[in-house]
């Protein structure tokens, strides 16, 4: 069974661009969370989407948007990119409805310059 | 609020005993306890819901006492494969499934 796939593995953009990172969740995954991990600091949440609905928000501001396709698979956005934004995005899925074992992907690393 | 991991690193032979703890501030409805190794995606250890159940896989098992609102996580007869960074992730109320999660506990497990 694959596991959740998200891209591209690596992103390099410039203060005040706009990423864009995909996510695929496991098959028959409903949720998909995005978290983000910056150099050396543990995993900020960010993100939880449920059967296309955005479910819960973390402390980010709102240049960080995605959505949920009807597919289960997700975006997440990042306008006006700043510097500090450089991090390796993760994306994890469950299957919802209750279940809240979150599986993660290989994570996408974003380099703004 | 971010749990509270201890120690921050841990550096082991094989075959030797490890405990990796895990406190919040707040009640919890759930843990859950990842391991990450440079590069890599984390990896889902064993999530602990309220209920102070104990769970356990081979040769790592988890406690949590919600009392407390602590974890541990109990690494026995090391292996190589080990090594890596664990990580706890709380949830403090059902329903939310945004995971908090600790800064992190690095082991390394030398032959």
């Amino acid at each position: 069974e694959a596991g959740v796939t998200q891209s591209p593995t690596h992103l390099i953009k410039t203060r005040g661009q706009q990423a864009t990172l995909r996510c695929s969740p496991i098959s028959g995954h409903t949720s998909v969370y995005w978290y983000q991990q910056a150099l050396g600091l543990g995993l900020q949440f960010l993100l939880w989407y449920d059967e296309g609905e955005e479910r819960n928000r973390g402390n980010f501001p709102p240049r960080f948007s995605g959505r949920q396709f009807p597919n289960y698979s997700s975006e997440l956005n990042v306008n006006a990119l700043e510097l500090e934004d450089s991090a390796l995005y993760l994306c994890a899925s469950s299957l919802g409805a209750g279940q809240e074992t979150q599986y993660f992907g290989p994570g996408t690393r974003l380099l703004v310059l | 609020q971010q749990p509270v991991q201890s120690p921050q690193a841990v550096i082991l032979r094989e075959g030797e005993d490890a405990v990796i703890n895990c406190s919040s501030s707040k009640a919890l409805y759930s843990v859950h306890w990842y391991r990450q190794k440079h590069g890599e995606a984390p990896v889902f250890l064993m999530i602990l819901l309220k209920g102070g159940e104990q769970k356990g896989h081979e040769k790592i098992s988890a406690s949590f006492n919600e009392k407390k609102q602590q974890s541990s996580l109990y690494l026995t007869a090391s292996q190589l494969s080990y090594s890596g960074t664990y990580f706890c992730g709380t949830e403090g109320r059902t329903g939310r499934r945004a995971l908090t999660f600790g800064s992190g506990t690095r082991l390394q497990v030398q032959p």
